[in-house]
């Protein structure tokens, strides 16, 4: 069975610092594809970065990067320079190629404090 | 890209009725999921469609649960006999292509009286 699990239930981050939000997942499918999501408040959840499990290198996008340690089946996110708009849920979410389902952690609240 | 759309955004109703909820997906997405989301939890997936198939249904789906998409274009999601424990987020996502991003839509949030 897959599963992708959040540990943190709450991060703050000082506005213009780093922080790294955690995200292990296990599957025992070797091509599979790794998401966080962002969901603000009352607002739609929208894509944050993706990554694919036969890719090396980790992605970026801008701010984002995540840390993908494919051993320890741990793919984490770092926010950079952090701002405000950051404050919202994250989810990792994890899907494969033998299955239509996308699964979900239970997600971390992000509070950037001014 | 007009987004996905998911009407009605809120629906209050009474223990025991009957509730519907439609989807919209971006119109070039054959693929389209319905999930559901409580306070302080990830989405639940319950179930998928291609095109118009229906391919995968949640074992978690009860039989009061039924979801269809005619023409493989809008969804809906119907409820029969509401409990309170069916009192959540429900939301909606298409996609174009296996394991590309989900595109949600606002979800529809239900409370059963």
């Amino acid at each position: 069975a897959q599963t992708v699990t959040q540990s943190q239930p709450e991060m703050s981050v000082q506005e213009a610092e780093t922080v790294t939000l955690s995200c292990t997942y296990d599957t025992s499918e070797s091509d599979y594809y790794l998401f966080w999501y962002k969901q603000p408040p009352s607002r739609q959840m929208i894509l944050v970065i993706r990554q694919e499990a036969y890719k090396q290198q980790n992605a970026t996008e801008n701010r984002f990067s995540v840390n993908f340690q494919k051993a320890a089946k741990s793919f984490s996110l770092k926010i950079s320079d952090s701002q405000l708009g950051d404050a919202a849920m994250y989810f990792c979410a994890a899907t494969t190629s033998g299955t239509y389902k996308y699964i979900f952690g239970t997600g971390t609240r992000l509070k950037v404090l001014a | 890209d007009t987004g996905v759309s998911q009407n009605p955004r809120h629906k209050i109703t009474k223990r025991g009725q009957n509730v519907t909820f439609r989807c919209d997906p971006i119109s070039e997405h054959n693929r389209l999921y319905w999930y559901r989301q409580t306070l302080g939890q990830g989405p639940e997936f319950l179930t998928y469609f291609q095109n118009e198939a229906q391919l995968e249904k949640s074992r978690l789906l009860s039989d009061r649960f039924s979801a269809e998409r005619p023409k493989g274009s809008f969804s809906t999601l119907e409820i029969q006999r509401t409990e309170q424990g069916d009192s959540a987020m429900y939301l909606c996502a298409s996609s174009s292509r296996t394991n590309s991003p989900l595109h949600f839509g606002n979800g529809t949030r239900l409370t059963v009286t």
